[in-house]
């Protein structure tokens, strides 16, 4: 069975400070992941994807992420947080099924970034 | 590019009404689907379509019908609303229905209050 877990709820930083935004995944196929991030009021935008071609994946406004097989793990970090960097982040699994796309959700991550 | 577009952004409507939510692409998608996303839960899919006249059931369809007359157009109804379809609801689309690691790009959302 496929499943994703985001193991926070809510994550808090100061601004300048690392980013970890964890994700483990459970699928029996090889998947694609996808980092998303939701501003306030606003759809979901995406910010990287893994698609088994490198497992260090870099996204947009300096988020990457890596794929650990190992661990089944695919985490989201950025070195230095920016105020703007406050939002709702998703990890998503996608996988075929049938002949089409199937994506599973998690519940997703709070980040908030303090002066 | 207008990308996805949904209206409206904001409805409230009382138990027993039906309304339809639009969405519309210009992209060309093959794949178009309705996202509701509520607090903890992640987003659930309600209906999905991988082409013009082909739709199929989602994780929650329960109380909604969906239609795919032509490429551009994927309207979601809510025949007799209830409080339990309070929610915000996303449209979202995607290039091709094959392809697990083929992004999302989503509508900025219709937020919907029932009571």
């Amino acid at each position: 069975a496929q499943s994703v877990t985001q193991l926070d709820s809510h994550v808090s930083v100061s601004e300048g400070t690392p980013v970890l935004l964890r994700c483990n995944y459970s699928s029996s196929y090889s998947p694609s992941l996808f980092w998303y991030v939701q501003h306030p009021n606003k759809g979901l935008q995406l910010l990287l994807k893994y698609t088994s071609a490198a497992t260090l994946v870099k996204g947009i406004n300096g988020f990457e992420a890596e794929f650990k097989k190992s661990e089944t793990s695919f985490h989201l970090t950025k070195p230095s947080a920016h105020m703007s960097d406050a939002a709702e982040y998703f990890c998503v699994v996608s996988f075929l099924s049938g002949g089409y796309n199937k994506l599973i959700f998690g519940a997703g991550t709070r980040l908030a970034v303090h002066p | 590019n207008a990308g996805v577009t949904q209206t409206p952004k904001f409805q409230v409507l009382k138990t027993g009404q039906s309304m339809t939510l639009q969405c519309a692409q210009d992209m060309n998608h093959e794949y178009m689907s309705w996202y509701r996303q509520d607090p903890g839960m992640g987003l659930r899919l309600i209906h999905y379509s991988v082409g013009a006249g082909i739709t199929d059931q989602g994780e929650v369809p329960n109380g909604y019908n969906v239609s795919r007359s032509t490429t551009e157009d994927f309207p979601l109804r809510l025949l007799s609303a209830a409080p339990s379809q309070t929610s915000v609801y996303f449209c979202a689309s995607s290039k091709y229905k094959g392809q697990g690691n083929s992004p999302l790009h989503f509508g900025n959302g219709t937020r919907l209050t029932v009571t």
